[in-house]
């Protein structure tokens, strides 16, 4: 199984930073890696898949980099709606996995 | 506008069934790999299960494997969830989603279903 460590584990900034969120996994996943944003009482939504691709909807001030094991989330410019948890997720090998989820706070 | 509906939690005894259905829209349903991920109250998410568009190939976690059963019907644009023995660690929101898996992308959430299993 492959394991995703995000980090930091909290984040705490305040509006108008910019965040940048870690995510390692245990064996490469080539590009297979995605980012989700989720707010309290919500559902997950999708930010960034294979790595650096951003989905539809999704504002530029979101950006994802890396390859392999080593991927980054950045967020320039906060804003008081971008503070949330986030995961990120394989998808290049059974079972898929999810982070543990770096929660950004102001 | 892609949508994704849940229905069927709610409370069942330990060692109860429930059924938990998808109704899916605004995209070519039997394009895509499907999947349930669930959330335990408070904690992350955990990948349940994933059937690939056609349903000729499903995977599970270890953790439901033998217990749950995904299907789809792609005349109905449904996605199902049969959960049999059911434990209290199976609490959780259940989530219909598009996270990817036998070569479809990442896309869409549903809202979540929840299913409480206790006496």
């Amino acid at each position: 199984e492959i394991v995703l460590t995000q980090s930091p584990a909290t984040l705490s900034l305040s509006p108008g930073e910019r965040a940048t969120l870690s995510c390692r996994a245990s064996q490469s996943v080539t590009n297979y890696l995605a980012w989700y944003q989720q707010k309290p009482g919500q559902a997950p939504r999708l930010l960034i898949y294979d790595a650096s691709n951003r989905a539809t909807g999704i504002p530029a001030k979101f950006s994802g980099s890396g390859s392999g094991t080593d991927f980054t989330l950045t967020i320039s410019s906060l804003e008081p709606e971008d503070f949330a948890v986030y995961y990120c997720q394989q998808r290049s090998t059974w079972p898929l996995t999810f982070g543990q989820g770096t929660r950004l706070e102001i | 506008e892609v949508q994704l509906v849940e229905s069927g939690g709610g409370l069942v005894q330990p060692g109860g069934s429930l059924r938990l259905s998808c109704a899916a829209s605004g995209f070519t349903f039997s394009n895509y790999a499907m999947s349930w991920v669930r959330q335990a109250p408070g904690k992350g998410l955990e990948w349940v299960s994933t059937i690939s568009g056609s349903g000729d190939w499903t995977n599970y976690a270890d953790s439901v494997k033998g217990r749950f059963t995904i299907s789809r019907d792609n005349s109905k644009n449904t996605l199902y969830l049969q959960m049999d023995s059911l434990r209290a660690g199976d609490t959780a929101v259940h989530y219909c989603a598009q996270i990817g898996g036998y070569g479809s992308p990442p896309g869409s959430w549903g809202l979540g279903t929840l299913v409480t299993v206790s006496s």
